[in-house]
């Protein structure tokens, strides 16, 4: 069975510019979530898609950022304009709803991210 | 505010001897925690968990050990390997944000042959 997946593995892009991450989930998972990691710090939540829906975006930094999951399958994360601070790696994790309380989460490799 | 806190950033031990991580947090309504390892240029990969119905869960040489009241959990490792040298990311998840983790910032463990 495939892992999460991401693409782009890395990106350097220069301030103002627009980048879009993917995340390919494991197929049948229908949660999918986006965390970021900046500067060796924790990983911190972005967002939880339960299908094609938005369950939770409180991590979302600020309107700069976009993500969407159409159809229910992959997910894109555009920033846009990109700022320096948005560096950082990029993880998305994806888990089977099983009904407990909580269903383990399995991470991708990561996106590493350069904004200069 | 950060709610899940690793405050040694890293770690060394000797092959063959016991590794202790640890991890506080301070959401009282976390009720499940994790522990993950991450490798250099890979995604984190789940390790171990506990339920907060809980105070001790093992598995092989891994044993995490939670205390409610002091909020504080444990990752021991025996007998340490070389190749658990990897970073160690602890993990909360309840309340309100079903499914959401929360992290510590992880810390670095090195075991020297």
């Amino acid at each position: 069975e495939a892992g999460v997946t991401q693409f782009p593995s890395h990106s350097v892009i220069e301030k103002g510019q627009t980048v879009t991450l993917r995340c390919d989930p494991i197929s049948g998972h229908d949660n999918l979530y986006w965390y970021r990691r900046v500067m060796g710090k924790e990983i911190k939540f972005l967002l939880h898609f339960v299908k094609e829906s938005k369950q939770d975006e409180s991590g979302m930094p600020n309107n700069r950022f976009l993500a969407e999951r159409t159809g229910g399958t992959y997910s894109t994360l555009k920033v846009q304009p990109a700022e320096l601070e948005d560096s950082g790696v990029y993880f998305c994790a994806s888990s089977q709803d099983r009904g407990l309380s909580y269903n383990e989460q399995f991470f991708g490799p990561g996106t590493r991210l350069t904004v200069l | 505010d950060q709610q899940v806190k690793q405050n040694s950033p890293s770690l060394s031990v000797q092959e063959g001897r016991i590794s202790i991580l640890n991890c506080d947090y301070t959401n009282s309504m976390f009720d499940y925690f994790l522990w993950y390892k991450k490798y250099p240029a890979e995604g984190p990969t789940f390790l171990i968990s506990i339920s907060s119905i809980k105070d001790k869960n093992e598995d092989g040489r891994f044993t995490v050990f939670l205390n409610k009241s002091a909020k504080h959990l444990s990752l021991h490792i025996v007998p340490s390997q070389p190749g658990d040298s990897a970073v160690y990311f602890c993990a909360a998840s309840g309340g309100t944000s079903y499914g959401k983790l929360t992290f510590g910032q992880g810390t670095i463990l090195t075991v020297h042959p």
